[in-house]
């Protein structure tokens, strides 16, 4: 299938490690993030998401960490495995609901066995 | 989580012709959002598609270019007009349900020759 990631940032770590992708965002009125995972030739698959009254969030194997006041939002994955690698985007939005997500950049991640 | 059938999931298609994508959803759903994924890019936001009422386009996405058509609650399509090679790209469509969050179409991988 295509490669979603050419030319986006990448990030190889060891199987087994833990990962660390970060995200700028830009609307300091953002209220509400979330992290997808896009496989290729797929489209992104929802992973974790954080309100901005929150500054951490933990799922399984994930937790997402919100800095507003420098705009940083991180995602760390524990014990990374081969089938995490994909293409991750960070995704913002003014108030959940009837408006659309504005994503960021995208970090494409490379698990090595 | 909303289930999205989008439709076709590639093509590929003479430069000057139009292609119209279709995005299906299992559930009613107010708004209907579509984006564009050019090669090893983020999605960014073409338009939003309101049942009754004419899209609302994005800064750089014209009508005329993107025309959009929202006949009901579970169904939207968006026309690539005129194409050019430059058009080339994974188009998206994606739903936010309350309580479900914002999910996604697996997309249309769209070459241009």
């Amino acid at each position: 299938g295509e490669s979603v990631g050419l030319h986006l940032p990448t990030l190889s770590v060891q199987e087994g490690d833990n990962s660390i992708i970060n995200c700028a965002y830009s609307n300091s009125a953002s209220d509400y993030f979330i992290w997808y995972k896009q496989e290729s030739g797929k489209g992104p698959q929802f992973i974790i998401d954080i309100r901005s009254n929150m500054d951490k969030r933990q799922g399984q194997r994930v937790t997402v960490l919100l800095n507003k006041t420098v705009k940083h939002l991180s995602l760390q994955i524990a014990a990374t495995q081969p089938g995490d690698s994909a293409v991750y985007f960070c995704a913002e939005n003014i108030s959940p609901g009837n408006t659309p997500l504005v994503f960021g950049k995208g970090t494409r991640l490379s698990v090595i066995a | 989580s909303a289930v999205i059938s989008q439709k076709p999931s590639r093509d590929i298609c003479q430069r000057g012709t139009s292609l119209t994508i279709q995005c299906q959803v299992d559930s009613q759903v107010t708004m209907m959002f579509w984006y564009r994924q050019q090669p090893g890019q983020s999605l960014t936001l073409i338009a939003t598609a309101n049942q009754g009422s004419e899209a609302t386009y994005e800064s750089g996405f014209v009508i005329d270019k993107f025309p959009i058509s929202r006949p009901n609650l579970t169904f939207s399509t968006l026309t690539v007009s005129n194409m050019s090679p430059e058009d080339s790209s994974i188009y998206l469509c994606s739903v936010e349900r309350t309580g479900i969050g914002y999910t996604f179409g697996s997309g249309t991988r769209l070459t241009v020759v």
